[in-house]
């Protein structure tokens, strides 16, 4: 079974916009991970976040980690057209096989 | 992508045929994932390695076999118990915490 579930399934924004994914999980974590996924194509690692942080950032990407709430949000800032892709949240629970667990994804859609 | 590639990109298999999906990588990671992804969803985990010689199931690993003889590669067949096999596979590795996925190959059965 999925473990997390992202909120939206899909957002349409103008480029310069900001866009934020939510990701929503179960169980408690070791990390929480964001990859992203052109269509067709392999995931790329986007950014990790542990359970004992609150905020990272890297470049025009930032995220947030509520482990209270079991929940996680990513933020693309100064959004362009090239950032079009789907982006999924992905758990580490450190389990013996440091299996990732991930959610469904949200579709984003930056429009020129 | 870099580091890891799978073929074929596009694969059409008959209905009651084993076919094989190639994984090679060249990061030395020990660790290596197989995934199934189908239309608009996440990725489901049918089979890990973490070390030559050794293979454990995953979530959905049922019509599935793979192979570890090798560092560098780590092939899944789907076999003919695998009764919905149309959909996109991801080969991955791992080196610390972070995974590093294939380019995919897209199976399609006829």
């Amino acid at each position: 079974s999925q473990q997390g579930e992202e909120d939206p399934q899909a957002l349409s924004i103008q480029e310069g916009e900001n866009a934020t994914m939510n990701c929503s999980y179960k169980t408690s974590i070791n990390n929480l991970q964001w990859y992203r996924q052109n269509s067709g194509r392999g995931l790329v690692h986007l950014i990790l976040i542990r359970s004992n942080e609150r905020e990272k950032h890297s470049g025009r990407l930032r995220v947030t980690l509520d482990t209270s709430k079991k929940s996680s949000s990513l933020l693309i800032t100064a959004s362009r057209a090239a950032d079009t892709a789907s982006y999924f949240c992905a758990t580490d629970d450190s389990g013996s096989a440091r299996q990732l667990t991930f959610g469904s994804g949200t579709q984003l859609t930056v429009l020129p | 992508d870099g580091g890891i590639t799978q073929s074929p990109k596009y694969l059409f298999r008959k209905e009651g045929q084993n076919v094989t999906l190639s994984c090679e990588q060249n990061l030395n990671h020990d660790a290596m994932y197989w995934y199934r992804q189908d239309p608009g969803q996440g990725l489901r985990l049918i089979y890990y390695s973490q070390i030559v010689n050794d293979f454990q199931k995953g979530d959905i690993a049922e019509g599935y076999s793979v192979s570890r003889e090798k560092k560098e590669s780590f092939p899944l067949t789907v076999t003919s118990a695998q009764k919905n096999p149309t959909a996109f596979y991801l080969c991955a590795t791992r080196r610390a915490d972070t995974q590093y996925f294939g380019p995919g190959t897209r199976l399609t059965v006829l």
